[in-house]
Order: structure tokens, then sequence, then C-alpha cells
């Protein structure tokens, strides 16, 4: 089963839109964190935000908001006045307790933005 | 400081061979991580390693797949007997520690073709 879900494979928007990223996960942990990561066209991952499974509020960074609701299991990412520069694959994931004792990763399969001039 | 780097960048190889990708992560990270990317998929995750611990292999494809990190510092991701199919971006990624909040730092990948 997906534990980490990114249903928009690929999203356009014209410069200066708002557009949202979805992110919807699954665990039966009651401890758990989110990551956004932002996969540019060079390719280089670089991460954005964490958000812990006890920490609801909202965050915001510069046109940068993240929207985190457990009720959901959603924590989806929003830009706002997108830009040319924006441009680029975003991962969300999941990092759990795994079976042996240690955390594991879960990537979702990413959703590529493409802000177009 | 330097960040996680990889080579080759970039690796053509024909089917068959052995190829060898190495990552070297950030000074102090005891948590290394590989994944694998094909073209225009997410991250399916490989192989990892934190601190003297066995390494979690449950990502491996195949037996043809492994990978070592001495001295809980460089690791080398070994591919025998190439497919075609392992055509993708290998990428590594460290983390300073093995806890749940810890951020992966990638590096750049290494591209391989398998001809």
């Amino acid at each position: 089963a997906q534990k980490v879900t990114q249903a928009q494979t690929e999203i356009s928007v014209v410069e200066k839109e708002d557009v949202t990223l979805d992110c919807v996960y699954e665990t039966r942990d009651t401890t758990y964190y989110l990551f956004w990561y932002k996969q540019p066209p060079s390719g280089e991952l670089v991460f954005l935000i964490r958000r812990n499974s006890f920490d609801e509020q909202n965050e915001i960074s510069g046109r940068y908001s993240w929207n985190f609701q457990k009720s959901t299991s959603s924590f989806n990412f929003t830009i706002t006045a997108s830009q040319v520069v924006d441009s680029a694959v975003y991962f969300c994931a999941l990092s759990e307790l795994y079976d042996s004792g240690t955390y594991k990763y879960i990537f979702g399969t990413g959703t590529r933005l493409k802000v177009l001039a | 400081g330097a960040g996680v780097s990889q080579s080759p960048s970039n690796k053509v190889t024909e089917k068959g061979k052995d190829v060898e990708l190495r990552c070297d992560p950030i000074s102090g990270h005891t948590a290394l991580y590989w994944y694998r990317q094909s073209l225009g998929q997410g991250l399916e995750f490989l192989i990892y390693f934190q601190g003297n611990s066995a390494p979690d292999k449950s990502g491996l494809p195949s037996d043809r797949f492994s990978a070592e990190r001495t001295g809980g510092s460089v690791s080398t991701l070994t591919i025998q007997r190439t497919q075609q199919e392992d055509s993708a971006v290998y990428l590594c990624a460290s983390s300073p520690g093995a806890g749940a909040y810890n951020e992966q730092f990638f590096g750049p990948g290494t591209r391989l073709t398998v001809l």
C-alpha cells in the first residue's frame, strides 16, 4: 500500500498564480515526521521543511506555506505568487518507525511543477 | 562545508558489466542512504547504513546489488552483471543521525546508462 501519495503527477501554472501540491500519508505510528523536498532541474534534492506529528500549526516561509491536517492525513504545500524558479519536482516524505526499530523514510512519487512565464 | 558528493556523475556501461558507484557523505553524518530514481519516477529506497549497525538492505532489488560503507564514511554501491533496467539515477543521501526528525542531504547523483 502506498504510504505517501502525491496524486498530482504534473501541474502547470502561469507565473504569479498560487498553486497547492497535495500530499496524503498513511501511518499507524503516533510519532512521525513529514518532510517536503524540492528537486530542481539540476537534479539535487533540497530539504524544504519538516513537521512532527504533534505540531499541527501551519507554517509560512516567504511565498511557501504548509498545511498539516492529521484528521485527513494530509500535508499540503502551497506556493503563492509562483515564479519560474519554482519549477521543479517536489517530493513529500514520511519518516516512521520501522520494524527493526530504526526510522525509515518513505518518499512519494513527486509532483512536477511547471511555472510558465 | 562540503556537501554529499558522488562519483562518477555519469556512467555508461554495457549489459553484463559490473559497475561501482561512490558516495562521500557529509563529514560527521552517521546515516547514509542509497536511492534509485528512474526517469520520471519517485525515489526507490535501496539500502540504509547507520553507524556501525547492520545495514538495512530491504530495498535492494536483486542479489546483483550490494553496498558497503567503509569506516563509517564513504560508501560504494556495486551492481553486478548490469541489465538495461538498471539504467537510472542513483542518489546518495546522508543524515546527521538515525532519528526520525533528521532531514537528508542529497548528492547530485550518478546517472547510469546500461546499453
